[in-house]
């Protein structure tokens, strides 16, 4: 069975640090990667969507990037972050080319920035 | 372009009650719709998802959801609720690359 690990849990970082978060997804190849992010009070918003190695696809613009260095590894990654950037991180996973493909979470990541 | 909207950010009833949380969606073609349950500082789980086969569908933990396309609505229901049923809960709807979810609602059991 599929299964997705993200890390670490939670992180407390001071503005202007960097960040560094990780999902791995394990069980299955060529998936379709996401991260969300939940803000306090707000719905879940969709940072990064990648369909492959090296292609990260933005849709909102940001302080944070994405990359995708192995097939079943994504990464979310801030240069210098903002107390705007506190919230809950999800990372999420799809069978690419199934029609719907069922979006399925990690278990989260808490960054509060300080 | 896809969106839903739940109706009420907060309910509350009572253990062994009827649990009802509405959502309403918009779309311009034949929608994929999903509810997500999530319960304090987790991630989301599927409970249930539409996907045009039957209009009734069963969930996990005795949930269900009615898609109505008259009513452009898939409501999520269960007959009796749990105290375990506490969360937050997550109506979306699948486009060409993502999840559009709706604001969410939070699920009060009292006892």
């Amino acid at each position: 069975s599929q299964t997705i690990h993200q890390w670490p849990a939670t992180l407390v970082q001071p503005v202007g640090s960097p960040l560094s978060l990780e999902c791995t997804v394990e069980g299955t190849s060529n998936p379709n990667l996401y991260w969300y992010r939940q803000a306090a009070g707000r719905g879940l918003q969709l940072l990064f969507y990648s369909v492959g190695i090296g292609q990260i696809s933005s849709e909102v613009p940001q302080n944070l990037s994405a990359s995708r260095p192995q097939d079943r590894q994504f990464i979310l990654s801030s240069k210098k972050l903002l107390l705007s950037d506190s919230g809950f991180y999800l990372c999420a996973w799809s069978v690419q080319g199934r029609t719907p493909g069922t979006i399925y979470f990690g278990e989260g990541s808490w960054l509060t920035v300080v | 372009a896809q969106s839903v909207t739940q109706l009420g950010s907060h309910v509350s009833v009572s253990e062994g009650a009827l649990v009802l949380l509405r959502c309403n969606y918009s779309s311009s073609v034949p929608p994929y719709l999903f509810w997500y349950v999530q319960y304090p500082n987790q991630g989301l789980q599927l409970l249930l998802k539409y996907t045009s086969a039957a209009t009734l569908v069963k969930g996990i933990n005795g949930f269900e959801a009615e898609f109505k396309k008259s009513e452009t609505s898939f409501h999520l229901t269960k007959p009796s609720a749990h105290m375990s049923d506490a969360a937050e809960y997550f109506c979306a709807v699948r486009g060409s690359r993502q999840l559009t979810f709706g604001s969410g609602t939070q699920l009060t059991v009292l006892p």
